[in-house]
C-alpha cells in the first residue's frame, strides 16, 4: 500500500459544487502539504500544516480550505469551485527536522466543467 | 524568498545520449537543493538533494548534479539516457533556518528520449 494515500484519484464534477480532496499517510510525519500542478507552472503550495493545531496559507490559498483531522489525516476543500481550479492536486508528508525531503501521493485529478 | 529557474520546459535526447537539465536558483540563505522526477500518472519522488558537503551528488537511476554558489545553479546531468529516463523533473530549493523551510518548485522539465 502507498505511504501516502489521495482519494478520489479522478474527479468531474460541475461549476459551484463543493469538492473535498482526502489524503491520509502511514509514514508518521507532523509535516503535510497541499500543491496543485498546472502544465508549465510546476508545483504550487495551497496549504500545508505541521501539527494538527498549526494550519498555514500557501501562495495560492484563495478559493480552498484545509482540514487536519489527525496526524495521518489532511483534507482539501474547494467550496464552490471554478473552471480554473481544474488541476492535478498533491498531497505531500515531510519527516521535518530540516530535510525537506517530501513525499507525494500519486495526485487526484480534478476537472470543473 | 526563494525561486529556481528551469531553462527549457521541454528536452530531447536521442538514446545514449548525455542528458543535461538546467536549473538556476536564487535564495536569501545557503539553499537545499533537490530533483524531483515524475513518471506518468505518478506522484514526484526524490531523484537527488544537495543540503551541506560535497557539491557533487549523485542520485539513482546514473543521475547526479553538481552546486554551483557562484553560478547559482544546481544541473541534473546523466552520461547516457535511456528510455525509461523519459518523464518530468522538476528542481526545487529550500532556505533551511527560515520558518517553515518550505520546498519551492520549478516549473518543470519535460525529458524526451528518442529511440
Amino acid at each position: 500500500d502507498a505511504d501516502v494515500t489521495q482519494t478520489p484519484r479522478n474527479r468531474i464534477t460541475k461549476t459551484g459544487k463543493r469538492i473535498m480532496l482526502e489524503c491520509s499517510q502511514t509514514k508518521g510525519h507532523d509535516r503535510m502539504y497541499w500543491y496543485r500542478q498546472d502544465p508549465g507552472l510546476g508545483l504550487r503550495l495551497i496549504y500545508y500544516s505541521f501539527d494538527v493545531k498549526d494550519i498555514n496559507k500557501g501562495e495560492i490559498s484563495d478559493g480552498y480550505s484545509v482540514s487536519r483531522q489527525a496526524q495521518a489525516k489532511f483534507s482539501l476543500s474547494l467550496e464552490s469551485a471554478i473552471p480554473n481550479q481544474t488541476a492535478l492536486y498533491f498531497c505531500a508528508t515531510d519527516p521535518g527536522q530540516g530535510s525537506g525531503e517530501l513525499f507525494f501521493g500519486e495526485g487526484s485529478r480534478l476537472t470543473v466543467l | 524568498a526563494q525561486s529556481v529557474t528551469q531553462l527549457g520546459s521541454h528536452v530531447s535526447v536521442s538514446e545514449g545520449a548525455l542528458v543535461l537539465l538546467r536549473c538556476n536558483y536564487s535564495s536569501s540563505v545557503p539553499p537545499y537543493l533537490f530533483w524531483y522526477v515524475q513518471y506518468p500518472n505518478q506522484g514526484l519522488q526524490l531523484l537527488l538533494k544537495y543540503t551541506t558537503g560535497a557539491t557533487l551528488v549523485k542520485g539513482i537511476n546514473g543521475f547526479e548534479a553538481e552546486f554551483k554558489k557562484s553560478e547559482t545553479s544546481f544541473h541534473l546531468t546523466k552520461p547516457s539516457a535511456h528510455m525509461s529516463d523519459a518523464a518530468e523533473y522538476f528542481c526545487a530549493v529550500s532556505a533551511p533556518g527560515l520558518y517553515g523551510n518550505k520546498l519551492v518548485f520549478g516549473a518543470g522539465t519535460i525529458l524526451r528520449v528518442k529511440s
